[in-house]
């Protein structure tokens, strides 16, 4: 029963590096979502995917890139980090329009 | 634009006391309402989710009320427990076009004192 998982919990890299962030359900809900939570601005939406093949730009989407050619699986990559991209990130699923679950978060610091 | 206003930003109550915590949206067409919890350093937990067309959600000791026309959520806390403390997060669903992503407030930091 595990869930919704992240990986890496924890990720220290570079100014300019790519980096991605995975993101698993177990629950085959057909949405998925990569938030960041920073303090003064809560939690803002990056991406979503509505199915497999299917997904859309949230509120804060430069500089990130996702894909979804698997339902249970919704990486997201940095394809060049930066300082602003420090952040707590958060993926989460529902089914449908209903409850959204979220993951434990991924604290990412870009030196 | 929606926005999720939560007041206020940080609460503390002594142990047992009964308390309220408010959650605001300017625009009224919403699809639900989600209740939020998170711990420090922690990911966030689902309370309570209430349906535009409902008007209170319960669970054990917490009671989610929504009052749509008025853009307002109350989360009530009944017999506090230190062990309550932490972050509480509400959030709406839009209604229309958008497919199911949140907009969350910044949430109120609770405290609860033995």
């Amino acid at each position: 029963d595990a869930g919704i998982t992240q990986s890496p919990r924890y990720k220290i890299t570079e100014t300019g590096r790519q980096v991605t962030l995975m993101c698993h359900q177990t629950w085959s809900h057909s949405y998925m979502f990569w938030y960041r939570q920073d303090l003064g601005h809560g939690l803002r939406l990056i991406y979503y995917s509505a199915a497999a093949d299917i997904t859309d730009k949230g509120e804060v989407p430069d500089g990130y890139v996702v894909s979804r050619s698997k339902t249970e699986n919704f990486p997201l990559t940095l394809e060049s980090a930066t300082r602003s991209q420090t952040s707590v990130y958060f993926c989460a699923s529902s089914a449908m329009r209903d409850e959204q679950y979220f993951g434990p978060g991924t604290r990412l610091t870009v030196t | 634009k929606q926005e999720v206003t939560q007041i206020p930003a940080a609460l503390s109550v002594p142990e047992g006391e009964n308390l309220v915590l408010n959650c605001s949206f300017t625009d009224s067409a919403i699809y639900n309402l989600q209740w939020f919890r998170q711990d420090p350093g922690k990911g966030l937990t689902s309370l309570l989710l209430i349906q535009s067309s409902q008007r209170e959600q319960t669970s054990g000791r917490l009671n989610a009320s929504l009052d749509k026309s008025s853009g307002r959520s109350t989360l009530y806390i009944a017999a506090s427990q230190p062990g309550d403390s932490a972050t509480y997060l509400c959030a709406v669903k839009e209604g229309g076009g958008s497919q199911g992503n949140l907009i969350f407030g910044k949430g109120t930091k609770l405290s609860v004192k033995p």
